[in-house]
């Protein structure tokens, strides 16, 4: 059971490029989330899925989007990166249902420098 | 909108001491509070959760008590080691979205 995981684990962009970071879970969670951190600032939700084909914003959407077509995966996708979209990004699921439905489960983060 | 308020860091304590970081909330319902641990290079880690008022969450030492009344969440440990030199954030669970809202961490720094 791998729980979640992200690639890339490090990336520089330079302005105006585009990149997808990938994020895959094997728990059949429903829930998926994507997050940015930024130094010394808690977690930011972006955005989330309640299940394939279904997504919605989060607090901090602009400049990314994102897909879910199968339970598995939830790829964002960032288009024109900017140097405000340096960050780390973190992906997490969660079975979204009864008491330990809000435990989210984290990936490790993909650090990203936008120069 | 709901918000969550920590005290901040860092918090440096000698090992063996007491450890407290404080959290109070804000939020309508009744929503489920829970601490996560992050270690340098890392993602976050569930520390322990509570999911109603009164409840008391603990895992590996560390403890927190849902208070209502309050609006607090207040992580505790009677012996800190250098191993849990972490960064520690307070959060809650959205009922609607089923997504987290954290505090900004409270950093920890155990010393020798």
């Amino acid at each position: 059971n791998a729980g979640v995981t992200q690639t890339p684990k490090f990336r520089i962009l330079k302005i105006g490029q585009s990149m997808t970071l990938q994020c895959a879970q094997d728990m059949n969670h429903n829930y998926m989330y994507w997050y940015r951190q930024d130094p010394g600032m808690g977690l930011k939700l972006i955005y989330y899925s309640v299940g394939a084909g279904i997504t919605d914003k989060g607090e901090v959407p602009n400049g990314y989007n994102v897909s879910r077509s199968t339970t598995e995966d939830f790829p964002l996708r960032l288009e024109l990166a900017a140097p405000s979209q340096t960050s780390v990004y973190f992906c997490a699921s969660s079975l979204g249902k009864g008491n330990g439905g809000y435990e989210q489960y984290f990936g490790p983060g993909t650090r990203l420098t936008v120069t | 909108g709901d918000s969550v308020t920590q005290m901040e860091g860092p918090v440096t304590l000698s090992e063996e001491a007491f450890l407290t970081i404080n959290c109070t909330y804000t939020a309508t319902g009744y929503p489920s509070l829970f601490w996560y641990v992050q270690y340098p290079g890392e993602g976050l880690q569930l520390l322990l959760k509570a999911t109603k008022a009164d409840d008391k969450g603990s895992n590996k030492g560390f403890e927190a008590t849902y208070r209502k009344e309050t609006t607090s969440f207040h992580l505790e440990k009677g012996s800190v080691q250098v191993s849990d030199s972490a960064v520690y954030f307070c959060a809650l669970g959205d009922t609607g979205r089923r997504a987290l809202t954290f505090g900004s961490g409270t950093r920890l720094q155990v010393q020798p």
